[in-house]
């Protein structure tokens, strides 16, 4: 029964090509989000959607594309892969106001050869 | 430009003793603060929030504690135990909404037996 689920885990690929990871969280949550937490450990949002809308684009390379179906799924897809997006990348989804925070997922780490 | 800092990155205490992880943030707009928690491996967890209308908000042995004229929030984990071992971060949000929040690099806290 995980509240937000990211697949795969792990990813490893070669610069230049495509991916995506997926996130699905059963939380009845209606804003999601991807945050990126690099090689210094900085937590740095990338994106955030409330209700399927995009809400905050922070300025990141429009080779990273966020898709959300419904308000349950967050998809993340990164064109033409480079060594700095090697990184881990956070789901996490929320209420759009509330006390508690966020709930994350377990991360997926990604590593571009 | 960071507005939310934790200043010590590793934080080493005796088990039944007191932790107290510490936060500065710059930005007085900011009106709403969290701990969390992460273990490896794993996405952070809400630990606990406080609202700047707040100086204080305590949960079983989580007491955060904000000093908003200084802007310094911090956390203190008493008695601490050897699960309590894990990377702590602060994040600060905007509006009284838990969207877009703004995290901190984490200290580490090692609760040695």
């Amino acid at each position: 029964d995980t509240a937000v689920s990211q697949t795969p885990k792990y990813l490893v690929t070669q610069m230049g090509n495509d991916k995506s990871i997926k996130c699905e969280q059963n939380l009845g949550h209606d804003t999601m989000y991807w945050y990126k937490q690099d090689s210094k450990k900085f937590l740095k949002i990338m994106f955030s959607y409330n209700n399927k809308e995009l809400i905050i684009n922070e300025t990141v390379p429009n080779r990273f594309s966020p898709k959300s179906p419904d308000k349950a799924h967050l998809n993340l897809h990164i064109n033409s892969l480079e060594l700095g997006d090697s990184a881990v990348y956070f789901c996490a989804s929320s209420f759009w106001t509330g006390e508690n925070g966020y709930t994350f997922g377990s991360g997926t780490r990604l590593t571009v050869v | 430009d960071q507005q939310v800092k934790q200043n010590s990155p590793s934080l080493s205490v005796q088990e039944g003793r007191i932790s107290i992880l510490n936060c500065d943030y710059t930005n007085s707009m900011f009106d709403y603060f969290l701990w969390y928690k992460k273990y490896p491996a794993e996405g952070p967890t809400f630990l606990i929030s406080i609202s700047s209308i707040k100086d204080k908000n305590e949960d079983g042995r989580f007491t955060v504690f904000l000093n908003k004229s200084a802007k310094h929030l911090s956390l203190h984990i008493v008695p601490s135990q050897p699960g309590d071992s894990a990377v702590y971060f602060c994040a600060a949000g905007y509006g009284g909404a838990t969207n877009k929040l703004i995290f901190g690099t984490g200290t580490l806290l090692a609760v040695q037996p």
